[in-house]
């Protein structure tokens, strides 16, 4: 099983709304990656967890809250977000550092509206 | 900071064709590096990894070299398919402790029936 799974696929939310991207992997993965992507640009790393704690923060506005439960669950919590915000958010995981094989496997995306 | 460029942006060529898809990094120091696959709207499909101590992976059609200290990776697809038609990215992970992957620029293909 090499799946990513995200959900929901979909959002549409206001910008007073506060709703929860949600990622999942049963690789026995320890990275995890939320990447946001722009239509035409390449991913653009937001935060990256290893062994369930915070290693990068790519300077991203507190407006975007990760939080990672377990080993196999990575959330993206959104507040108070702006319609600049609108854009294809990505989850991937690896399997981290010393683990030989770094391949790494991304989910299909939530495609975010803010209105 | 690691910087990937990928040549050409965009790429159209007819069914049938063999053709190159040409990816550069900055900084030779890398962990790895992989190609992806994505088609609109939808996320990255894996397509190789190759190693920094590895020259070439192959895939079916695909094959992808590494040329780890000029700075470049290739990924030929042979006898293309309009099914091949996707943008392609390619990424490297750098050799210090955190895990980011640094993504190139993309070529949109299209390959014409």
């Amino acid at each position: 099983d090499t799946e990513v799974t995200q959900t929901p696929k979909h959002l549409v939310m206001g910008m007073t709304n506060k709703k929860s991207l949600k990622c999942e992997q049963h690789m026995g993965h320890r990275a995890m990656y939320w990447y946001k992507q722009k239509a035409k640009k390449p991913p653009e790393l937001m935060f990256v967890y290893s062994y369930e704690k915070l290693s990068i923060n790519e300077s991203v506005p507190s407006r975007f809250s990760p939080e990672c439960p377990n080993s196999s669950l990575l959330n993206l919590h959104l507040h108070a977000l702006q319609p600049e915000d609108s854009a294809l958010y990505l989850c991937a995981s690896s399997p981290g550092r010393g683990q030989g094989n770094t391949e790494a496997f991304f989910g299909q995306g939530t495609r975010l509206t803010v209105v | 900071k690691q910087e990937v460029t990928q040549i050409p942006a965009a790429l159209s060529v007819p069914e049938g064709e063999n053709l190159v898809l040409n990816c550069s990094f900055t900084d030779s120091a890398i962990y790895n590096l992989q190609w992806f696959r994505q088609d609109p709207g939808k996320g990255l499909t894996s397509l190789l990894l190759i190693q920094s101590s590895q020259r070439e992976q192959t895939s079916g059609r695909l094959n992808a070299s590494l040329d780890k200290s000029s700075g470049r990776s290739t990924l030929y697809i042979a006898a293309s398919q309009p099914g091949d038609s996707a943008t392609y990215l390619c990424a490297v992970q750098d050799q210090t402790g955190a895990n980011n992957l640094f993504f190139g620029t993309g070529t949109r293909l299209t390959v014409i029936p």
